[in-house]
């Protein structure tokens, strides 16, 4: 089945330290998306890829980076200059927009 | 530009009650629009669409009509679950343009 799959679903992270999520899909989406949402909150977009090779930062970009070298992966860096990373993430792509989001099942980020 | 307006929850509900959950819209063009649940510790996922002016989308005993002339699509179900209790997210898209979220309703339903 196609699908659109986050990893690790937890991930713990040292103060000063860069860790990477992971986000692979195989719906042959062009566009992929990273979420940040907070206890209780709505979603905020990180950054953005509608093609191959080009993204765009959203609302929140400041201490988070991404690549977007292949169509069906689009890895979130959440860097140590991001002050307060703990959050629950979620990666999503899209093909037309009458089809809607495809949200993967998140990864929970906690610093210790 | 467009955007997305939730009534605020949390909605608390019993067993068989009957659920509305409101949103109205603000947008250029023609948008589809877009209802998404959300169960603890889980990412989004589609629960129903419309694409265009009075169509009904339904699932899963949810039903939501697209109405241009209010900009609303309230989500509804008849009788709710203790299984639907979760966080309801209206959207909207419109072409070239990346996905509006409204801020989510929670939803507890209790036996």
């Amino acid at each position: 089945d196609g699908g659109i799959t986050q990893s690790p679903k937890y991930l713990f992270r040292k103060e000063g330290q860069n860790v990477t999520l992971s986000c692979e899909q195989n719906l042959n989406h062009d566009a992929m998306y990273w979420y940040r949402q907070d206890p209780g909150q709505g979603l905020r977009l990180i950054y953005y890829s509608q093609i191959v090779n080009d993204f765009q930062k959203g609302d929140i970009a400041e201490g988070y980076s991404v690549s977007r070298e292949k169509k069906e992966s689009f890895p979130l860096t959440v860097t140590s200059a991001q002050k307060n990373p703990t959050a629950f993430y979620l990666c999503a792509s899209s093909g037309l927009e009458s089809y809607g989001y495809t949200f993967g099942s998140g990864t929970r980020l906690t610093v210790v | 530009g467009n955007s997305v307006t939730q009534m605020e929850g949390p909605v608390t509900l019993s067993e068989e009650a009957f659920l509305t959950i409101n949103c109205t819209y603000t947008a250029t063009g023609y948008p589809s629009l877009f209802w998404y649940v959300q169960y603890p510790g889980e990412g989004l996922q589609l629960l129903l669409k419309a694409t265009k002016a009075d169509d009904k989308g339904s699932n899963k005993g949810f039903e939501a009509t697209y109405r241009k002339e209010t900009t609303s699509f309230h989500l509804e179900k008849g009788s709710v679950q203790v299984s639907d209790s979760a966080v309801y997210f209206c959207a909207l898209a419109n072409y070239g343009q990346n996905f509006v979220f409204g801020p989510g309703t929670r939803l507890s339903v209790l036996p």
